[in-house]
């Protein structure tokens, strides 16, 4: 079964930019995260979508937002970029079924996003 | 606001020895994750632990899982260099929220 799989891998933009990742979560999964890492903050949580609908969002600014899609597909999408974006971004999927039911939703990483804003 | 805080955040250990990473929550979780990043790659899962008392090892790794006190630990019983990385224990309160990783560096 073919993992998380998240493009591009790298990506470098200027500050005021937009930036959309891509997510194509582990067949059968329906649920997507996404994750900001960095040095100095950590992982941080930035949204969880479930069946296309975004179920949770962490304490990041509205230029951070997010999809997915109806094959469960998620992207991100950052604008007007700021040099503290710079980060690996991860998507994680799971079997979390939005109910709290799913006994195992273990968070399966993708390889992430590595985004450089100068 | 749940919080997660894991310690130490830095333990360097020589090979053949034991050692315990803790990880406090702060919010009722009856689950509780456990990840290894290894420098530049993304997370792995090592453990879900869903119910208080809830024990699970792999190798030499152990994690366990007290809801009561709402604490985990992950025991490394004989470290062999392989396992050095970093590991990180993240918890489901509606959200999942991970604390900042103990960074292990195991000597020869």
């Amino acid at each position: 079964k073919a993992g998380v799989t998240q493009t591009p891998r790298y990506l470098i933009k200027t500050r005021g930019q937009q930036v959309t990742l891509s997510c194509s979560p582990i067949s059968g999964h329906r649920s997507v995260s996404w994750y900001q890492q960095t040095p100095g903050q950590g992982l941080q949580f930035l949204f969880e979508y479930f069946s296309e609908t975004q179920r949770n969002k962490g304490n990041f600014p509205g230029r951070f937002s997010g999809r997915q899609f109806s094959n469960s597909r998620s992207e991100m999408n950052v604008s007007t970029l700021e040099l503290g974006d710079s980060a690996l971004y991860l998507c994680a999927s799971s079997l979390f079924g939005g109910d709290g039911l799913a006994r195992d939703d273990t968070q399966y990483f993708g390889p992430g996003t590595r985004l450089t804003v100068l | 606001e749940l919080k997660v805080e894991q310690n130490p955040l830095f333990l360097s250990m020589q090979e053949g020895k034991n050692y315990t990473i803790y990880c406090n929550y702060s919010t009722t979780s009856d689950r509780l994750y456990w990840y290894r990043q290894d420098p530049g790659k993304s997370l792995e899962s090592l453990f879900v632990l869903l119910s208080n008392g809830a024990v699970k090892q792999e190798g030499r790794l152990m994690a366990s899982l007290d809801t009561k006190a709402r604490l985990s630990t992950l025991h490394i019983t004989a470290a062999v260099h392989d396992l050095s990385a970093t590991y990180f224990c993240a918890v489901r309160h509606d959200k999942i929220i991970f604390g900042k990783g103990t960074r292990l560096h195991i000597l020869p």
